[in-house]
Parts: C-alpha cells; structure tokens; sequence
C-alpha cells in the first residue's frame, strides 16, 4: 500500500530564517507531487506541483521554491521566511498519466512564523 | 482559470438529520469532482469522488449529484452522526485534468 509522509509535524521558525519540509511516498512509482498551502480556517491552495524529477511547476509568485530531487521525494524550501508564510503546508500525491485522480494527502506541517 | 465556490461556509445539523453542502464551478472542461474531509490538524481525506460522465454516486451514507449543464454539485449526507463533524472541501479538476481548485470549505458540526 502507499504512504505518504510529511516531517516536521510542527515547526516555529523566525522572521528571516530559511525553511526546508520534506515529503516522501512510499509504495508508488512516478507519481504527480503537489505542495499545498492552507492559511487558517481556509480552503487549500495550490503552490507547486511536479510530474518527474526535476520537473517544477509554480501556481503562484511566492516566497518559496520547491525541489524534487528523486521520484518520491518532495522539498519546499525558502531562504528568508515571511510573517505571511505561516499556515499549514500539505503535501499530496496521485497516480501519474493525464486522467485527474484523487490526490492523497499527507499529514501536513504547521508552521509558525514569528 | 477554474474557479469553485461553495456553500454555506458552516452548517449545524441535530444528529439524524441530513446536511447538503453545493459546488459550483465556472470551467466546463472541469471533467471530475472529490470531496474531502478533513478533520483538525489532519491531512483531508477523499470520501467520494464523481466524474463527468455520472450524474449521481452513492456510497453508504454519503452521495454526490452533478450537474453538468449548470456547473454545480452537491455532496449530501444522510443520518448524520457527531463524528462527520469536520471540514468538507469540494474541488474540481482543471482543464489538463491533474490539478485540484478547491473550494473554500464548510465546517458541519453535527450536534448530539
């Protein structure tokens, strides 16, 4: 069966640090990658998403970046952390080919700014 | 691009009775739509899905409705008990079909 997993759970960083979340799954191959932004109390947004290594595609002008160094592993990173940047980071993943299919998500990162 | 709006934003029901919770989304090219539940601090997790060529699916408590002439769609839950007290998402797929617009969400409390 697949899994996905998101690490830290948790995460309180200042104003101006650098952020790394990392995201694996396990038990898929050449899956669709997603990162997701959720602000509190509201919908989720879409921030990047990759269809294969090395293959970034960005939703939206941010201060952030994403990598995908290997087929099951995804980093969203950034080096100076925003105020706005805090929420609940999720990450997801579904079978790759170009039919939409349900997206699994992870547990997610809450992450605080100060 | 897509856009998916939905309605009500929160919604208290007495346990037992039902709770219906409407999309609607603006791309016609949109060809499948899940529903999510998500409950505090966790990830959202898929409860039912519907594609483009169904007008209605059913599992157990939980059914969706599609509409596709007037772009919307309906997740609707019967007999309703305290643990389907969470956030519902809807969302809809975009028009190259891999990525999600999600709705805004509806909180559903469920009273005993």
């Amino acid at each position: 069966s697949q899994t996905i997993h998101q690490w830290p759970a948790t995460l309180v960083q200042p104003v101006g640090s650098p952020l790394s979340l990392e995201c694996t799954v396990e038990g898929t191959s050449n899956p669709n990658l997603y990162w997701y932004r959720q602000a509190a109390g509201r919908g989720l947004q879409l921030l990047f998403y990759s269809v294969g290594i090395g293959q970034i595609s960005s939703e939206v002008p941010q201060n952030l970046s994403a990598s995908r160094p290997q087929d099951r592993q995804f980093i969203l990173s950034s080096k100076k952390l925003l105020l706005s940047d805090s929420g609940f980071y999720l990450c997801a993943w579904s079978r790759e080919g170009g039919r939409a299919h349900e997206q699994f998500f992870g547990p997610g990162t809450r992450l605080t700014v100060l | 691009g897509e856009n998916v709006e939905q309605h009500p934003s929160t919604l208290s029901v007495q346990e037992g009775d039902s709770a219906v919770i409407k999309c609607t989304y603006s791309d016609s090219a949109s060809n499948y739509f899940p529903w999510y539940k998500q409950e505090l601090g966790k990830g959202p997790q898929l409860i039912i899905d519907i594609r483009s060529n169904v007008g209605e699916k059913k599992d157990q408590r939980i059914a969706v409705t599609l509409n596709k002439t007037a772009k919307h769609f309906s997740l609707h839950i019967t007999e309703t008990q305290p643990e389907d007290s969470a956030v519902y998402f809807c969302a809809a797929s975009g028009s190259y079909g891999q990525n999600f617009v999600f709705g805004p969400g509806t909180r559903l409390s469920v009273l005993p």
